[in-house]
């Protein structure tokens, strides 16, 4: 079973920033969080991680809570190509050492011109 | 491009058929993985390679069988489909560092859309 809660939609205006929060109130010490999204019929891209600090990149802001039981993934200037599914995942750990993902059913964001 | 390639990128086939997806990974990781993803469903892990060795079978029914001959790539053979199996399979590679932490990001490659008539 997922472990993170998502909202199933939203919308948000071109050029507004776009927030999408995410819920992980079970997550453990050593467990990241990430972001990914997908794009129709694609599949799905890396987007950001992060464990306690708040992370930047090129394409977004996490903001994770002091307690990490949820996070904010924010699109600063949200353009038509944003919209998509996104996915917030905690990442366990599997007796292999290999990382498994689950992914939920994530936030379908539409950006509306 | 995310450095995974996925062929072909739309396969039809019927249920007698054999076919096989292929998946090559140019990033020089060591984990590999195939997902399903059927309509209106989150992806489900199906398979799990670590160092060309299958570490993760979850519960997939044998007429998908995975073949991993080296860590850059990744084959799902198929053999009498049904067409529940009709979705898009996804093909992602990681470099696993193992329990001891380091990250891991998974690259997924495009997809190949599967229509089983």
């Amino acid at each position: 079973d997922a472990k993170t809660t998502q909202p199933p939609s939203m919308d948000c205006a071109e050029g507004r920033a776009a927030n999408l929060p995410c819920n992980h109130s079970t997550i453990s010490g050593n467990e990241y969080v990430y972001w990914y999204r997908q794009i129709h019929s694609q599949g799905p891209q890396y987007i950001i991680h992060g464990l306690k600090n708040n992370e930047t990149n090129e394409m977004a802001s996490l903001i994770i809570t002091e307690d990490r039981k949820s996070s904010t993934l924010i699109l600063p200037h949200a353009t038509l190509r944003d919209t998509a599914v996104y996915y917030c995942i905690v990442r366990p750990a599997t007796t292999s050492g290999t990382y498994k993902y689950i992914f939920g059913t994530g936030t379908r964001l539409k950006v509306l011109a | 491009e995310t450095g995974v390639t996925q062929t072909p990128r739309h396969l039809v086939m019927g249920m007698t058929n054999k076919k096989s997806l292929k998946c090559e990974q140019h990033l020089g990781h060591n984990a590999m993985y195939w997902y399903k993803q059927s309509a209106k469903k989150p992806l489900e892990l199906m398979f799990v390679y670590n160092f060309k060795e299958q570490t993760e079978n979850n519960s997939v029914p044998s007429r998908f069988s995975p073949e991993c001959p080296n860590s850059s790539h990744l084959f799902l053979h198929l053999h009498t489909l049904q067409p529940e199996d009709s979705a898009l399979y996804l093909c992602a590679s990681s470099q696993d560092r193992g329990r001891g932490g380091g990250r891991d990001t998974q690259y997924f490659g495009p997809g190949t859309r599967l229509t089983v008539l």
